[in-house]
């Protein structure tokens, strides 16, 4: 079964300092993979999605990431931290019930906060 | 145009007493989804429906949960019997179907507490 492993809870990281959130997925073929950003009070909002192509995803509010067959990995990036982007994060990866997109599924998240 | 709304925004309950969770979804979209998340956690999968069935319902967690669309647009989550551990933010979302690129938009989620 698929799955998806976020290895950091919660990381601070400094204002104008960069910022790498990690993502590992289990899955045998392609994935589709996608990073969801959630504010307090705030639904999800998508960030950037993997489906295929190339491997380095640009995504909204300046942030990216990369697909790493070889490392079942999907980083998310940021190259300067502002301290709007506090915030919790999900990875997911599609689950797929005869070839048509069904349930998303996700990682525990990852809390980022941001010290001025 | 208008996003995926959600009501109530909270809602607390008794143990015991049952609950209704209304999703209005995005105009156009076939697919609806709705999800559990539960603190520390990330969204877990309940049910799905493209138009007004139910294509997949393998997340609900017991048969106290159901969940409609008769109309093939407002989708509401049933939940009989509530016990504490039902206490979650119960989420919705959207698409414009069920191709795997098409992306889900969700909306802000009704914080159910059950005492």
């Amino acid at each position: 079964a698929q799955s998806v492993t976020q290895p950091d809870i919660h990381i601070t990281v400094s204002e104008g300092a960069s910022l790498e959130l990690r993502c590992n997925y289990s899955y045998g073929a392609t994935p589709y993979l996608f990073w969801y950003v959630q504010s307090p009070g705030q639904g999800l909002q998508l960030l950037l999605k993997y489906f295929s192509g190339d491997t380095l995803v640009q995504g909204i509010k300046g942030f990216e990431a990369e697909f790493k067959r070889s490392q079942s990995s999907f980083n998310l990036r940021k190259p300067s931290v502002h301290w709007s982007d506090a915030a919790e994060y999900f990875c997911a990866v599609v689950g797929y019930y005869g070839g048509s997109q069904g349930n998303l599924i996700f990682g525990k998240g990852t809390k980022l906060s941001v010290k001025p | 145009g208008a996003g995926v709304s959600q009501t109530p925004s909270n809602k607390v309950t008794e143990k015991g007493k049952y609950v209704e969770l209304r999703c209005d979804p995005i105009s156009g979209h076939t697919a609806l989804y709705w999800y559990r998340q539960s603190l520390g956690q990330g969204p877990e999968f309940l049910i799905y429906f493209q138009g007004t069935g139910a294509a997949d319902d393998s997340g609900l967690p017991n048969d106290r949960f159901f969940a409609v669309r008769p109309e093939g647009s407002v989708s509401t989550l049933k939940i009989q019997r509530t016990e504490r551990g039902d206490s979650a933010v119960y989420l919705c979302a959207s698409s414009r179907g069920l191709a795997n690129d098409n992306e889900q938009f969700f909306g802000p989620g009704t914080r159910l507490t059950v005492l």
